[in-house]
């Protein structure tokens, strides 16, 4: 079962723009991560952020979690048309032997040139 | 370029058919997962090996059989599948680490059709 629920579903903007993408979920986390999937190729890691942070940034790319909403979100700021693309929460608990991600239904973000 | 290398790209195959999917890491990750991603929804998780065993099996149906050969090589063997395990099969592999799931490195799939 999904545990994020993202939102929006989808986004259109201009180049330079800013896009912010929000992700809740439902259950106790390690850390919460977000990755970015270009059409018809696999997932890359964008930012991982632990369940003792509140913020982080990268580049771009600014994320916040909020541990008593159980939400985080995801800023790019002036984008471009390459970040078009879905991007997917994922919330991670456990350890790497035993615990697994969950993924948000994610968010389609169309920049346009 | 991924660091994840999976093969077939694409597959067609009957539903009498066996057929294997293939992954391959050289990053030194000892956890490996198989993914089912259908159009516009997220990667649903299906196995994951660490350490060379399965730790997590999400109730895949036994037509879908995981096998780790060794550390850089993950197989998902295909037999007697339906039209609805039609979907993208995403490989991905990570480091270990007692504090958290940690980042993963995925291919870029194989598209698998199921007629």
């Amino acid at each position: 079962s999904q545990q994020g629920e993202e939102d929006p579903q989808a986004l259109s903007i201009q180049e330079g723009e800013n896009a912010t993408m929000n992700c809740s979920y439902k259950t106790s986390i390690n850390n919460l991560q977000w990755y970015r999937q270009n059409s018809g190729r696999g997932l890359v890691h964008l930012i991982l952020i632990r369940s003792n942070e509140r913020e982080k940034h990268s580049g771009r790319l600014r994320v916040t979690l909020d541990t008593s909403k159980k939400s985080s979100s995801l800023l790019i700021t002036a984008s471009r048309a390459a970040d078009t693309a879905s991007y997917f929460c994922a919330t991670g608990n456990g350890s790497s032997n035993t615990g697994k991600l969950i993924f948000g239904q994610g968010t389609t973000l169309q920049v346009k040139p | 370029d991924t660091e994840v290398t999976q093969t077939p790209k694409h597959l067609v195959m009957g539903m009498t058919n066996k057929k294997s999917l293939k992954c391959e890491q050289h990053m030194g990750h000892r956890a490996m997962y198989w993914y089912k991603q259908k159009a516009k929804k997220p990667p649903e998780l299906m196995f994951v090996y660490s350490y060379e065993k399965l730790s997590i099996n999400e109730s895949v149906p036994s037509r879908f059989s995981p096998e780790c050969p060794n550390s850089s090589l993950l197989n998902l063997h295909l037999h007697a599948l339906q039209p609805e395990d039609s979907a993208l099969y995403l490989c991905a592999s990570s480091q270990t680490s007692l504090r958290g799931v940690q980042p993963q490195h995925f291919g870029d799939g194989t598209r698998l059709s199921i007629l």
